[in-house]
Parts: structure tokens; sequence; C-alpha cells
């Protein structure tokens, strides 16, 4: 069974610190890659995907994949309160599309002023 | 800004009535999905269909029934609503093989069977 794991947290960091957040999958043939921030009480929104091993960045978020070890991060750099949220991380083997994306469980994002 | 749509945003029923939750976009997406998720607990698909008169139960059984009849409307039924049937629901979203199309969510129904 195809799996996607993420410590459950919750993982608190000060603000202006780095975040990082981990992910594991299981299945080999993973094509896509997808981080999303959930806030409490509201519906998932996507903030970074990567296809491709290394690293890609977006303003402070920088998300790394590597394929050998099945491992995928997220790293939220110069924290702020308003990112204290939930992130989850989806994993899709069926390539290019987000359809059938298996969930992370999600990590839980302190940041403290 | 969304462009699928949930409603109602809030229901609270009694035990064994009939309710149907809506879904709709506008964006044309063949696929979509129907997501079930209890507070601070993970996701889990229920239903998902990838295009008109296609529909299938995802991993998490579930009691609802979903129909696909046009490309932008989803909706989702439950027949005799039970207190376990509490939860949110989610109506996403996506076009089948393009690589910067995201999943997008609705703002979810929150469902509460009394």
């Amino acid at each position: 069974q195809k799996e996607v794991e993420q410590n459950s947290g919750p993982l608190s960091v000060p603000e202006g610190a780095i975040a990082s957040l981990n992910c594991t999958y299981s299945d080999r043939g993973s094509q896509s890659f997808f981080w999303y921030r959930q806030y409490s009480g509201k519906s998932p929104e996507l903030i970074m995907f990567i296809y491709s091993n290394g690293d890609k960045e977006d303003g402070r978020f920088t998300a790394q994949l590597n394929k050998a070890s099945q491992y995928v991060s997220l790293l939220i750099r110069d924290s702020q309160p308003s990112d204290s949220a939930t992130y989850l991380c989806a994993v899709n083997s069926n390539g290019g599309s987000q359809g059938n994306l298996i969930f992370g469980k999600g990590t839980k994002l302190s940041v403290k002023p | 800004e969304a462009d699928i749509y949930q409603t109602p945003r809030y229901l609270v029923i009694g035990t064994g009535k009939k309710i149907t939750l809506e879904c709709s976009q506008t964006m044309g997406h063949d696929k979509m999905y129907w997501y079930q998720q209890d507070p601070g607990m993970e996701l889990h698909l229920i239903h998902y269909s990838y295009g008109v008169n296609s529909t299938e139960k995802g991993d998490l059984s579930s009691e609802s029934t979903v129909s696909r009849i046009r490309t932008e409307h989803f909706p989702l039924t439950l027949e005799s609503a039970r207190p376990s049937h509490t939860s949110q629901y989610l109506c996403a979203s996506t076009k089948t093989g393009a690589y910067n199309s995201p999943l997008h969510f609705g703002n979810g129904t929150r469902l509460t069977v009394t």
C-alpha cells in the first residue's frame, strides 16, 4: 500500500527561524510531490510542487526532493506567526496531474512571536 | 480566489434525513474529488470522478453516493444521515495531464448530524 509519512508535530519554531518539514513516501514510482498549507478550519491550499531532484525555491519557501531516498522536504525561511498551520505532503505516482493524490497526515507548525 | 464552490458551508440535521452536498467548479476540470476530514485529522478520499458518468469509490469506505451528470457538478448524497457522518467534506478538482495545474479545493461543508 502506498504511504506518505510525516511527523505530526507540533513543530514549534521562533519567529524568524527556519522551519523544516519532512516527508517520506513508499512508492518509488512517484513522480509529483506537493506541499499544501491548511489553516485550522480551512481548506488546503497549494504552496509548492516539485517534480525533479534537487531544490525549488519560491520566496521564503524551498522544496527539496531526493528520489533515491524517497524524501521530500519543505523549508520555510524567516518564519512568521502567519505561517502557523498544518502542512500536508502529497504524492502522485501517476505523473503530472494531481489526481488521486496520497496525502500525509500533516505536520502542525507553530511559529512563536 | 476559489473557482470551486461548495454549499452549504454549514449544515446541522437530524438523524435519518437525506442530504445532498453540492459542489460546482467553473474551471472546466475533468477530475473531481470528495474528501472527508475530521478536525485535526488527515484527509480521506471517499469518491472521485474522471469525467461525466464516471464515478469511483475512494480509499475510505463511505455510505455516501455521488453522481457526475455534468462536468462542472459533482454532488454528494447521504440517503440517511447518522451521527457518524459528522465531519467536514471537501470537494476538489484538477485538470488531467497538466503538470502545473493544482488540485483546487472548495471551502468545504461542515456537517453535523444530531
